[in-house]
């Protein structure tokens, strides 16, 4: 079975520009989690869905930020604008009635 | 709220030999999940093993075994037969049984391996 894909799996972007990171979760899986990831800050949860439905976006960290699952195969998550302390590398995540999590590649993205 | 503590930033083995990573939570709930995840320089989280709580018996998936000791709260990852593959990142996590959703991760340790 195909894992959690992710795209793209890097973006260079200059400030102000609008990113949109997309990610497909594994087949059957009810739950997708957005992470951050950085050195400063290590992972830190951005906001999650059950069943395509946000359940806690309290990690987003500002109106910049938002995220949409249209349907159980994807998600995006959007930066607009986008600022250089926003470059992280961002992972999406999902697993089954909430237990382990599966993780794709990640995004790795730098705002100029 | 539930913090996740690993105290060793790096870590190095030799080729074969055996390695002990440290994990240590707090927490005040009695039923809940611990996890090691490794990640390598693909940078793909992958997850390594799975402990519940609820079990005495210390999980273990071929060379990778836990050390759960429920009451001090400490959950350390022992890597046997080290192989240079097992170079990575390891982050240890919690996640409540009560909230499926809350998934704390510590700050993680890098792992070298030396041939």
């Amino acid at each position: 079975d195909a894992g959690v894909i992710q795209s793209p799996r890097h973006e260079v972007t200059e400030m102000g520009q609008e990113v949109t990171l997309r990610c497909k979760p594994i087949s059957g899986h009810d739950y997708l989690f957005w992470y951050r990831q950085t050195m400063m800050r290590g992972l830190e949860l951005l906001i999650y869905f059950n069943n395509n439905v946000p359940i806690d976006d309290s990690g987003m960290p500002e109106d910049r930020f938002s995220a949409k699952m249209p349907n159980a195969s994807f998600s995006t998550l959007k930066i607009q604008p986008s600022e250089p302390r926003d470059s992280a590398v961002y992972f999406c995540a999902s697993s089954y009635r909430g237990m382990e999590l599966f993780f794709g590649e990640g995004s790795r993205l730098t705002v100029l | 709220a539930q913090t996740v503590t690993q105290s060793q930033p790096e870590m190095s083995v030799q080729e074969a030999e055996t390695v002990t990573l440290s994990c240590t939570y707090d927490t005040s709930e009695s039923d809940y999940y611990l996890f090691w995840y490794k990640q390598p320089p693909s940078r793909q989280m992958i997850l390594v093993i799975r402990q519940e709580a609820y079990k005495q018996q210390n999980a273990t998936e071929n060379r990778f075994s836990v050390n759960f000791q429920k009451a001090a709260k400490s959950f350390s990852l022992k890597i046997s037969d080290s192989q240079l593959g097992d170079a990575a990142m390891y982050f240890c996590a919690y996640r409540s049984a009560y909230n499926n959703n809350d998934m704390r991760f510590g700050a993680g340790t890098r792992l070298t391996v030396k041939p």
